[in-house]
């Protein structure tokens, strides 16, 4: 099955600079890549997701980018603000999705 | 309202005591699925279910039921708990069978299993 390794475990950022989470995957038949923030308590939500056909998407401060090759994807997050501190995963897969184990961010004020 | 309701939110049990915990959307959904989290662990896929009738295994599956009669509900069945499915469960709901699409979770039950 597939395997998507996340990291890094842990990030802290000051306020306004940029943020980068990595995630790798194994099966080269996943063809869906999306992230998910978590708030403290909350559920997780979609906040951006590429498809294999598309090598970058961008979404206002945050962008994604996949290197299919490598088998790579990555999220960025710029000018980074508070309420931007949650947890944050990566998925691969198509209707079977599997996660990463998680990026707690921090930013810091 | 859009939505993907869970219940129980919160719960602690026995070990060997069966429970149910059922999740249901109104958004007309063919995709559901359930995941556990635990911490250092993200989220491992339990089962999911493409359409009425077709559930199919996920990542972890050992100790777990599902059953999808109707495309709304998809009821997940610890027929006999153990501490080691203390967890957050989460079920979500996404239009997109095929190819996952947006998920849309629950908020999530808390289940304690002593």
């Amino acid at each position: 099955g597939e395997n998507v390794e996340q990291h890094p475990s842990t990030l802290s950022v000051q306020e306004g600079d940029s943020a980068v989470i990595k995630c790798t995957y194994s099966d080269s038949a996943s063809n869906y890549f999306p992230w998910y923030k978590q708030e403290l308590g909350k559920r997780p939500q979609l906040i951006i997701d590429i498809r294999s056909n598309v090598g970058e998407k961008k979404d206002q401060r945050i962008a994604v980018t996949l290197n299919k090759t490598a088998k790579h994807f990555s999220l960025h997050i710029t000018e980074t603000q508070p309420e931007d501190s949650a947890v944050y995963f990566c998925a691969a897969g198509d209707y079977k999705l599997s996660f990463g184990a998680g990026t707690t961010v921090t930013v810091r004020a | 309202e859009a939505q993907v309701t869970q219940n129980p939110r919160y719960l602690i049990t026995v070990t060997g005591k069966k429970l149910t915990v059922t999740c249901s959307q109104n958004m007309n959904h063919e995709y559901m699925s359930w995941y556990r989290q635990d911490p250092g662990l993200g989220l491992r896929q339990i089962y999911y279910s493409m359409n009425v009738e077709v559930t199919d295994k996920g990542d972890v599956p050992e100790g777990y039921k599902v059953s999808r009669k109707e495309k709304r509900n998809f009821p997940l069945i610890l027929e006999s708990p153990s501490p080691n499915q203390t967890s957050l469960y989460f079920c979500a709901s996404s239009l997109e069978p095929r190819s996952s699409g947006e998920l849309f979770f629950g908020e999530g039950s808390r289940l304690t299993v002593l």
